[in-house]
């Protein structure tokens, strides 16, 4: 009964270093999404997939770019990593289409030098 | 876009007393509420939400009010216990949306102190 699982939990990168964060959930759920979080800005939405295959921007979409190949799994790649996007990242899935719940998990702390 | 404001961003108040905690929101599609508790070390879980057509949900000791005139909604935690110490997220989407149009607001961390 793991739900939605992301690895790694914490990563260190240099400033310009590339990596990629995986996202695994095990409901069976047709929506996932990337989040980071930051102190005093709450969560805020990266990008987003409504089925295996697709992807779309959210809010903050500018450095990130993400994958859907599998439907349990969603990527979220850095290509050159930024000070700016030392972050927590949460990823989330849920069932519905129109609002509903977001079953999210631990999170992955990264931080670029 | 929807803009969500909470306040306020630190709460403590003793075991046993009420916790309140507000949100403001600006787009009056908006209809659907959540709120999301996150523990030290873990991501969100969703605690209660409230859609339009209701002005006020309780489950237990959480209860959430819905003021769509004034365009503000509340999480009240009455008989706050030591478990209840976090971070509480309220959001605000319009229903016929997908979950990618939730805006979050910024988050307050309520103590419970013995």
């Amino acid at each position: 009964n793991a739900g939605v699982t992301q690895t790694p939990k914490f990563r260190v990168l240099k400033t310009g270093q590339s990596m990629t964060l995986l996202c695994a959930q095990d409901m069976n759920h047709e929506y996932m999404y990337w989040y980071r979080q930051d102190p005093g800005m709450g969560l805020r939405l990266i990008h987003y997939s409504v089925g295996e295959g697709t992807t779309a921007k959210g809010e903050v979409p500018d450095g990130y770019n993400v994958s859907r190949l599998k439907k349990q799994n969603f990527l979220l790649g850095l290509e050159s990593a930024a000070p700016s996007q030392t972050s927590v990242y949460f990823c989330a899935s849920s069932v519905l289409v129109s609002a509903g719940e977001l079953f999210f998990g631990e999170g992955s702390r990264l931080t670029v030098l | 876009g929807e803009n969500v404001e909470q306040h306020p961003s630190t709460l403590s108040v003793q075991e046993g007393d009420s916790a309140v905690i507000k949100c403001t929101y600006s787009d009056s599609a908006s209809n659907y509420f959540p709120w999301y508790k996150q523990e030290l070390g873990k991501g969100p879980q969703l605690i209660i939400d409230i859609r339009s057509n209701v002005g006020e949900k309780k489950d237990q000791r959480i209860a959430v009010t819905l003021n769509k005139t004034a365009k503000h909604f509340s999480l009240h935690i009455t008989e706050t216990q030591p478990e209840d110490s976090a971070v509480y997220f309220c959001a605000a989407s319009p229903h016929t949306g997908t979950a990618s149009k939730l805006t979050f607001g910024t988050g307050t961390r309520l103590q419970v102190t013995l």
